[in-house]
């Protein structure tokens, strides 16, 4: 099994270009959550889905958006990119069935916003 | 509001020392309590995780210690080694919803010096 996987590792954008991060799992797990690390301020929580077609907000939503058309993708676009975008993306996965609230996390997205 | 308070932000020991490092919550509705190690370039991975039923977690060299009254938990790593050299976090999460979402501290840079 790959476990998480992020697509792609790094990207430089200007300013006001979009584009779409991909994360794939292959744990057939329910939910998969979309972070940003910034240096001093932790995981912060962006979006997340329960579910194929369902996707919440979490504690940084503005400027991203987030699909979930098969259980196995989770995508995190910006339509138009911003400096403050600067950060390194994870991706993460749960099962609804882990004994624990154990998230998987993918090996990351570095994202330069010029 | 900074649900999970972490500290220090950085550490460094020795070879054989016992580093501690501290985080504080606010949330009592929150019931688990993990601990998760990132190397640089990757993604973070679960260490350890506790539930407020007890007081302390061992596995292998590491320890958890909970105190529920004070809102506060702390990791302890035995006979460190410089292996053990990575970022840090704590996080917490309301596990009573199935795809709770985890609120992560900011992380302490640990360094084992050989």
């Amino acid at each position: 099994n790959a476990g998480v996987t992020q697509t792609p590792k790094f990207r430089v954008l200007k300013t006001g270009q979009s584009m779409t991060l991909l994360c794939a799992q292959d744990m057939n797990h329910e939910y998969m959550y979309w972070y940003r690390q910034d240096p001093g301020m932790g995981l912060r929580l962006i979006h997340y889905s329960v579910g194929e077609g369902t996707t919440a907000k979490g504690e940084v939503p503005d400027g991203y958006n987030v699909s979930r058309l098969k259980k196995q993708n989770f995508l995190l676009g910006l339509e138009s990119a911003a400096p403050s975008q600067t950060s390194v993306y994870f991706c993460a996965s749960k099962g609804r069935a882990a004994p624990y609230n154990e998230q998987f996390f993918g090996p990351g997205t570095r994202l330069t916003v010029l | 509001q900074q649900q999970v308070k972490q500290s220090p932000q950085s550490l460094i020991v020795q070879k054989g020392g016992i580093p501690i490092i501290n985080c504080a919550y606010e949330n009592t509705a929150f019931d688990y309590f993990p601990w998760y190690q990132q190397f640089p370039g990757k993604g973070p991975a679960l260490l350890i995780a506790i539930r407020p039923d007890v007081s302390e977690k061992k596995e292998g060299r590491f320890t958890i210690s909970f105190n529920k009254s004070a809102k506060q938990f702390s990791l302890h790593i035995m006979d460190s080694q410089p292996g053990d050299s990575a970022t840090y976090f704590c996080a917490a999460s309301n596990t009573r919803s199935g795809y709770s979402t985890l609120t992560f501290g900011k992380g302490t840079m640990l360094l084992v010096s050989p």
